[in-house]
């Protein structure tokens, strides 16, 4: 069956620092891979899809990478804040099938 | 442009007794998801539609769980008899394009 893992549970940087964050998933071969931040509380909110011919995708301070022979994405925050705090899920989709989300990452960003 | 509506926002029933979840989605949006999601986990599916037919149920347990979308715009998802292990967060999101947006979510609580 498919399966996502995301690198740890629970991340702490220093503010400033840049925040990576591993989504590596098995049995899937994703047509897209997207990334949604949570607060608590509160619904997933959509930040950065790539496509499985894209390598890197940008957004103002935040970059996703996707190696499909890895079968694995990077997420980065650069220059983070602690209102970057927040759990990231990644999630995989075959043409909006098969939607899997990841357990997520715990971020919080120390001042 | 108004979100992903969803009522209640909370709900407290003992085990045993049903409950019902309702969904408003993003105008135009045809694909409405229901997801549960239990407490330091990621979202696990429990039923996509395309406008008004299911494209996916293979996760949602028929036996309690059932889910309908009328006209092929609002969405309700009801649990009957509920179960202790049902205590989590139901989260409806739509999509049009692929990154899906997510309503507050519904938190039941079960005694």
């Amino acid at each position: 069956s498919q399966k996502i893992e995301q690198n740890s549970e629970a991340l702490n940087i220093q503010e400033g620092k840049t925040a990576t964050l591993t989504c590596n998933y098995t049995n899937y071969s994703p047509a897209y891979l997207q990334w949604y931040r949570q607060d608590p509380g509160r619904g997933p909110v959509f930040l950065l899809l790539i496509r499985e011919n894209e390598k890197e995708k940008r957004k103002e301070r935040l970059k996703v990478t996707f190696d499909t022979t890895l079968k694995q994405s990077l997420f980065h925050i650069t220059a983070s804040q602690p209102a970057d705090s927040a759990t990231y899920l990644c999630a995989l989709d075959d043409y909006g099938q098969n939607f899997v989300f990841g357990p997520g990452t715990r971020l919080s960003v120390l001042p | 442009e108004a979100g992903v509506a969803q009522s209640p926002r909370y709900k407290i029933i003992e085990k045993r007794q049903s409950v019902a979840f309702w969904c408003n989605p993003i105008s135009g949006h045809a694909t409405l998801y229901w997801y549960q999601q239990i407490l330091g986990q990621g979202p696990k599916l429990l039923i996509q539609f395309q406008n008004n037919g299911v494209v996916d149920d293979s996760q949602l347990p028929k036996d309690r769980f059932s889910a309908e979308r009328l006209k092929g715009v609002d969405s309700t998802l009801k649990i009957q008899p509920a179960k202790l292990e049902d205590s989590a967060v139901y989260l409806c999101a739509s999509s049009y394009t692929g990154e899906l947006f997510f309503g507050e979510g519904s938190r039941l609580t079960v005694l």
